[in-house]
C-alpha cells in the first residue's frame, strides 16, 4: 500500500517532556511536510523538506526540529512540549507533478 | 504574504441541492488553488484544483470556478448526498518552486438527508 503513514495516532503528555511523531510515506515523493492543526481546524505549515532543502516557517517555536534520515521519512520533535502544543500535527508529502498526498494525523495533548 | 479568506464556517443544504463555497485571496502572483477535504475524525485529502490559465474545471459533482480579476474561487458541488458532509479547504499557492499553499479556514458542510 502506497500511503503517508504517521504514528502515533493519540499522544498524551506533560508540560515539559520531549514527543517525537514519526512519518514515512511510500508514495516515491521528494518532498515531505509537517503542518499543525489547531482546535479551530486552521492549518498552519511548520516545515517542508525534500532530503536537499530543510525551510522552516519562521513563526514555528526552536523546541519543534525536524528530523530526515532519508526522502521517505520526516518526522517531528518537540523539546520541551507546552499546552498550546495541543493539537493535530499532519504530515504531507508531494511530488513536482502532484498535490499533497496527507497521513492520518497525530493528535497531540499536553496536560 | 498570501492572505486566504474562507467566508463561510459552516453550511448547510438538503440533500440534492447545490452546494457553494467561495475563497478570496490576495496574492496576484498566486496561479494555483487545491482544494480539500476533511471528514470527521479524519484527515484531509485532495478533491479538485484548478489553475490560473482556466477559469473553470469540472470532475464529475465538482466544479471550481476562478475569477482571476476579483481574486475571487469557488468549489460548487451539484446534487449533494451526505457523504459530501465535511470540512472543504480551499487553498492558494504560486506554481512550482517553493510549494507552501496557503490554506483557508475551512467551511463546515452539513448535508441534510
Amino acid at each position: 500500500e502506497t500511503a503517508v503513514f504517521q504514528t502515533p495516532n493519540y499522544h498524551v503528555t506533560q508540560v515539559g517532556n520531549e514527543v517525537s511523531f514519526n512519518c514515512k510515506q511510500t508514495l516515491g515523493h521528494d518532498t515531505m511536510y509537517w503542518y499543525k492543526q489547531d482546535s479551530k481546524k486552521l492549518l498552519k505549515i511548520m516545515f517542508s523538506y525534500n532530503n536537499k532543502q530543510l525551510i522552516v516557517n519562521e513563526t514555528v517555536p526552536r523546541r519543534f526540529s525536524p528530523q530526515s534520515s532519508d526522502k521517505a521519512h520526516l518526522n517531528l520533535r518537540i523539546k520541551s512540549v507546552e499546552p498550546e502544543d495541543s493539537a493535530v500535527y499532519l504530515c504531507a508529502s508531494r511530488t513536482a507533478n502532484s498535490d499533497y498526498t496527507f497521513g492520518s494525523g497525530t493528535r497531540l495533548l499536553v496536560i | 504574504g498570501e492572505k486566504v479568506e474562507q467566508h463561510q464556517s459552516t453550511l448547510s443544504v438538503r440533500e440534492g441541492d447545490s452546494a457553494v463555497i467561495n475563497c478570496t485571496y490576495t496574492d496576484t502572483a498566486s496561479s494555483y488553488f487545491p482544494w480539500y477535504k476533511q471528514e470527521a475524525g479524519k484527515s484531509l485529502h485532495f478533491v479538485i484544483d484548478i489553475r490560473s490559465n482556466v477559469d473553470r474545471k469540472q470532475s464529475q459533482r465538482l466544479t471550481v470556478l476562478l475569477d482571476k480579476k476579483a481574486k475571487r474561487f469557488s468549489l460548487h458541488i451539484t446534487a449533494t448526498q451526505p457523504e459530501d458532509s465535511a470540512i472543504y479547504f480551499c487553498a492558494a499557492s504560486i506554481s512550482g518552486g517553493n510549494y507552501k499553499p496557503t490554506f483557508g479556514k475551512g467551511t463546515s458542510l452539513v448535508v441534510h438527508p
